[in-house]
């Protein structure tokens, strides 16, 4: 079973939708959780972290459901520049040095 | 600062060939990391490195060695290359242990034929 699982899509949304995206995780023991983002053929990039509290960046909010083992991620207004992979991560704390990442949820915005 | 850089960004092996991918910080991190991804498999973990003088093996380390030379940089090397290693290459960085943001580069594009 992978570690970290998503939806791949892809979802196909209209400019100005709100969009969102679920993981799973199967590690109890996790402790840090991101969403990155990987334009094609480009490097995954760190779009925001996720803490219990939930957080917002502008667009974007993430929450974190520790009871449910899931991650979630809010965009709003969804904009073209939104279309790529995005990455739900756990920490992978029975290694102590590495990050679980999701294999992806394509998203593309379309005028 | 350049961040992470790798050379080279392109590589065309025949099997059998071996090969060393370069990877280099100047984000002063500790840790460094090599990634395959795959269509359909998502990111893979090969081997990591803790810290300056230490490495450990990931999820796919077969066919695969690494070097941590110094703080800066973590070389991957593929001893003699098979078709299945064909992929896209990425080395990340983190500050300090695996609970933190990485920080990727832009990856490694190696076709074996």
């Amino acid at each position: 079973r992978k570690e970290v699982e998503q939806d791949p899509g892809p979802f196909n949304v209209p400019e100005g939708a709100t969009v969102a995206f679920n993981c799973t995780y199967s590690n109890s023991a996790s402790q840090s959780f991101f969403w990155y983002r990987q334009d094609c053929r480009k490097e995954p990039k760190l779009l925001m972290s996720v803490y219990s509290s939930g957080n917002e960046d502008g667009r974007f909010t993430a929450q974190l459901n520790r009871a449910s083992q899931y991650i979630s991620l809010l965009i709003r207004d969804s904009k073209l520049s939104d279309s790529a992979t995005y990455l739900c991560v756990a920490d992978n704390s029975n290694s102590g040095y590495a990050l679980n990442f999701g294999k992806g949820t394509s998203l593309l915005v379309t005028p | 600062n350049a961040g992470v850089t790798q050379t080279p960004k392109f590589q065309v092996l025949k099997t059998g060939q071996s090969m060393t991918l370069q990877c280099a910080q100047d984000m002063n991190h500790n840790s460094m990391y090599w990634y395959r991804q795959d269509p359909g498999m998502g990111l893979r973990l090969i081997y990591y490195s803790a810290s300056e003088g230490t490495t450990d093996k990931g999820e796919v380390p077969n066919g695969y060695n690494v070097s941590r030379l110094n703080k800066r940089e973590f070389s991957l090397r593929l001893e003699s290359a098979a078709p299945s290693q064909t992929s896209v290459y990425f080395c990340a960085t983190g500050l300090a242990g695996g609970q933190e943001t990485q920080y990727f580069g832009p990856g490694t594009r190696l076709l074996v034929l």
